[in-house]
């Protein structure tokens, strides 16, 4: 059961290039979020998605987008990647339960760095 | 909008020492649930506990132990005689109960505390 697999775990940018992350589950999960990590701050949400063909904004979704076409994947691109995006981008999913129990999985983090 | 803050940005103890991590987080929401997860220095972010807003009751699962106080908004996590592998970075993270679609389980965290045990 590989649970939430991220794709790829590094990544070297030049200012200005695109790039595309992908997100996997095998968990049925219906929401599936993605966050970022910079030292200090926690982990911040990016985009988040309530099911297929839905997503919605999170607390810093500028220079993002992200796409949900099938239940188990979960894309984050960066159209035109700038320094200030270099961090560990993290994915996650959970059941639609709205109860204390329904856990959130995580992904192994995808380290980017933007020179 | 919610917020979580966890003033201590790192703590250094000696190996069996006790490590007691503050939590503070804000809500408008009347039901919500917290959390503690752990990230080793291998990157990945494992969950500990988890706590309903109704549910005040401390309890204590091997060498963890959290103190969740409604009336001051804290959700402290404590490991008891620590070990070397302990050494981590440690996030709190609250999720408001909607009982909404659109709302998506969403998690806030702090800005996590980093752990450093000694041997």
């Amino acid at each position: 059961n590989a649970g939430v697999t991220q794709t790829p775990k590094f990544r070297v940018l030049k200012t200005g290039q695109s790039m595309t992350l992908l997100c996997a589950q095998d968990m049925n999960h219906e929401y599936m979020y993605w966050y970022r990590q910079d030292p200090g701050m926690g982990l911040r949400l990016i985009h988040y998605s309530v099911g297929e063909g839905t997503t919605a904004k999170g607390e810093v979704p500028d220079g993002y987008n992200v796409s949900r076409l099938k239940k188990q994947n979960f894309l984050l691109g960066l159209e035109s990647a700038a320094p200030s995006q270099t961090s560990v981008y993290f994915c996650a999913s959970t059941r639609a339960l709205d109860r204390v129990d329904t856990e959130a999985f995580f992904g192994q983090g995808t380290r980017l760095t933007v020179v | 909008a919610q917020k979580v803050t966890q003033a201590q940005t790192e703590i250094s103890v000696v190996e069996k020492e006790d490590v007691t991590l503050d939590c503070v987080y804000e809500t408008r929401d009347t039901t919500y649930y917290l959390f503690w997860y752990k990230q080793p220095p291998s990157g990945e972010l494992v969950f500990l506990i988890r706590r309903n807003s109704f549910d005040e009751q401390n309890e204590i699962s091997g060498r963890y132990s959290w103190n969740f106080q409604k009336s001051t908004s804290s959700f402290n996590f404590t490991i008891t005689a620590s070990q070397v592998v302990d050494s981590a970075v440690y996030f709190c993270a609250l999720r408001g109960a909607y009982m909404i679609k659109a709302a998506g389980n969403k998690l806030t965290f702090g800005g996590g505390t980093r752990v450093l045990v000694k041997p």
